[in-house]
């Protein structure tokens, strides 16, 4: 069964820090994986969409790295913002079906 | 343009008693997903809509829950005789070809609150 888990579970940083976020899967049989960002009462936005094929993509600040072998993707933000607080969210699409396996998310907060 | 759009926003019933939970993919979105967020959970896949292939209820936590899609386009979760646990967000997502290569698109969701 595909686990996903996400490090840190919280994270506050000063406005204008890089940082980085975890994310680890169990089985590396993946079509692809999926960064998303949740706010407060609302549902998930789409961040960035890593096939399995691919090591990385980029959109702005925004770069997502992929490891399949070992497991592993890492979302990078740079210079980061007040408005960049929000709970990302690591998912994978994973061989035998086409449904969503969520990490347990990082909640990030970005102090002025 | 329009994206996925679901209602009600916020639910709150009794216990025992059926809800019926509506999604409106965005159009022309021919895959269509439920999933569940609830706090001890995360968040949880339901089930999952391609075309006119059978659905893959394979995440359905009970036979209380059920789900159609009519005419490839709006779906409708049902929960019957609900529960306490059966409190969550419910969310809707969609997506153009077959998931696995593509982007889902999420709805706003549906706080089911069940007393």
């Amino acid at each position: 069964k595909q686990e996903v888990t996400q490090i840190p579970a919280a994270l506050s940083v000063p406005e204008g820090e890089n940082l980085v976020l975890n994310c680890s899967f169990t089985d590396s049989a993946i079509y692809n994986l999926q960064w998303f960002r949740q706010d407060p009462g609302k549902g998930l936005t789409s961040l960035l969409l890593i096939q399995s094929s691919q090591r990385e993509q980029t959109s702005g600040r925004l770069n997502a790295s992929l490891d399949k072998s070992s497991g592993r993707s890492t979302l990078y933000i740079a210079a980061s913002q007040p408005g960049d607080s929000a709970t990302y969210l690591c998912a994978v699409i994973a061989g035998g079906g086409n449904k969503l396996t969520f990490g347990t998310g990082t909640q990030l907060k970005v102090e002025l | 343009g329009a994206g996925v759009s679901q209602s009600p926003s916020n639910k709150v019933t009794e216990k025992g008693k059926d809800v019926e939970l509506r999604c409106d993919p965005i159009s022309g979105h021919t895959a269509l997903y439920w999933y569940r967020q609830s706090l001890g959970q995360g968040l949880e896949f339901l089930i999952y809509f391609q075309g006119n292939s059978a659905p893959d209820k394979s995440g359905l936590p009970s036979d209380r829950f059920s789900a159609e899609r009519t005419g490839g386009s709006v779906s409708t979760l049902t929960i019957q005789r609900t529960q306490q646990e059966d409190s969550a967000v419910y969310l809707c997502a969609s997506s153009l070809l077959r998931g696995g290569t593509d982007t889902q698109y999420f709805g706003p969701g549906t706080r089911l609150t069940v007393l």
